[in-house]
């Protein structure tokens, strides 16, 4: 069964740095998504991606955050300077059209140090 | 999105159903009803969907009430890999519409 795959697994970061999550997409899939989940919180919204444009974003997903993809396949997450607060699960997902569900991603857990 | 209210946790023995029900009130006309479930920090798994009618799938059944104010998710034989968070939640049934996650009923099944 297609699956959502996402990497590295686990980001190691000093704060301050750039880092860029990396998420493949189902490949048929047209609508893209990222979440993230601090430790033992809910799993959270932060924007979702179409036809090469951001559809919607949350509060979250301030001018640090920046979405892109940059070929067919990839679905990348950017984080441009990063704080403490930033540590978390982040989740891909992709979803094909309406009607269907949205697939994830077994996540990246970003740690910043 | 509408909000769901879900038990905190709940207990089931292996191989008995699981029913884990799911509160949605003021659920619109165009929401559907979403199941998903996080097992130990992985990345959330879909279940199964409905609008109005019951569903079954593979994994799972669902039932939604009448006046679509509540619905029961079903897991016929529940096994220890099925000790999960679950999640209802409800979303118009758009693409590119975003999942709003509440905190889930922590499901523990047991020996």
């Amino acid at each position: 069964e297609p699956e959502v795959t996402q990497t590295p697994s686990h980001q190691v970061t000093q704060m301050g740095q750039e880092v860029i999550l990396r998420c493949v997409p189902i490949s048929n899939h047209l609508y893209f998504y990222w979440y993230r989940q601090i430790l033992g919180q809910k799993v959270e919204f932060l924007v979702s991606f179409y036809n090469n444009e951001i559809s919607e974003k949350s509060e979250i997903f301030d001018d640090q955050f920046s979405v892109e993809r940059p070929d067919g396949s990839n679905f990348t997450l950017k984080i441009r300077s990063t704080k403490l607060e930033d540590s978390a699960m982040y989740f891909c997902a992709s979803e094909l059209a309406t009607g269907q569900p949205q697939h994830f991603g077994d996540g990246t857990r970003l740690s910043i140090l | 999105d509408a909000k769901t209210t879900q038990p905190t946790s709940m207990d089931c023995a292996e191989g008995r159903a699981a029913n884990l029900p799911c509160n949605h009130s003021t659920i619109s006309g165009n929401e559907y009803v979403y199941w998903y479930r996080q097992i130990h920090s992985q990345g959330p798994q879909y279940i199964i969907h409905g609008l109005k009618n019951n569903e079954t799938n593979e994994m799972a059944s669902l039932i939604i009430t009448e006046d679509r104010k509540s619905s029961t998710l079903i897991l016929p034989h529940a096994t220890l890999r099925d000790t999960a968070v679950y999640y209802c939640i409800v979303r118009v049934d758009n693409a590119g519409n975003m999942l709003t996650f509440g905190g889930g009923t922590r499901l523990m099944v047991k020996p």
